[in-house]
């Protein structure tokens, strides 16, 4: 079993739809959660950063977490075709290291 | 400005043969990495080094070699090139010592190397 698993998709909705992106994870010790978008032959990118379990909020962008579930979400609202990319959640444990989810990917269909 | 930059973009090569990939950042910061993203999207960290020194060194072959000249450089060298060794592979870096937590630990990713081993 992996420690981070993630849909990987593909999912394609319209635009202007709410878009829910998921994570479970198996590995208690995990402090940080992250959202990295990617789009196509770039590197990812830094999207949101959360720490505690609850709700962070950033534009149209909402991250969430779970911690007794283990389960994190990202939503975006009003989705643009701009955010068509992959997704991946990414989770940091004490070694240093971040542990990478296997990416959603989205597309907004105009 | 590229904040982190790899050379080559793309690197189709034959079995067996030795390269390298180039990796630099300008944003000042002190810790490197090494990642490896597969062809079903799994990013994967390899190495990291934090002011030239070693920190991270996942389970991987030694025919994968790290070397760092210099804090703002982090180059990969790898030996005997496998069919299985194709893979985008990202470099990154970031302004702490890897993730204790805090923005100053965000990593920066590189545009990523396309490599081809045929």
């Amino acid at each position: 079993q992996k420690e981070v698993e993630q849909d990987p998709g593909p999912l394609s909705v319209p635009e202007g739809a709410i878009v829910s992106l998921n994570c479970t994870y198996s590995n208690s010790a995990f402090q940080y959660f992250m959202w990295y978008r990617q789009y196509s032959r770039k590197g990812p990118e830094l999207l949101m950063y959360t720490y505690s379990s609850g709700n962070k909020e950033d534009g149209r962008f909402t991250a969430q977490v779970d911690k007794s579930s283990k389960y994190i979400s990202l939503f975006i609202r009003d989705s643009q075709p701009s955010d068509s990319a992959t997704y991946l959640c990414a989770m940091v444990q004490g070694a240093q290291k971040l542990v990478f989810g296997q990416g959603t990917r989205l597309t907004i269909n105009p | 400005d590229t904040a982190v930059s790899q050379t080559p973009k793309y690197l189709v090569t034959q079995m067996g043969n030795d390269k390298s990939i180039k990796c630099e950042q300008n944003l000042g910061h002190d810790t490197m990495y090494w990642y490896k993203q597969d062809s079903k999207k799994f990013l994967k960290i390899m190495f990291s080094y934090n002011n030239k020194e070693l920190i991270i060194n996942e389970t991987v072959p030694n025919r994968f070699s790290p070397k760092s000249p210099d804090k703002a450089h982090l180059n990969l060298h790898i030996n005997s090139l496998e069919l299985g060794d194709s893979a985008v592979y990202f470099c990154a870096s970031s302004q702490g010592q890897g993730i204790a937590g805090g923005l100053t630990d965000t990593q920066y990713f590189g545009p990523g190397t396309r490599l081809t081993v045929l």
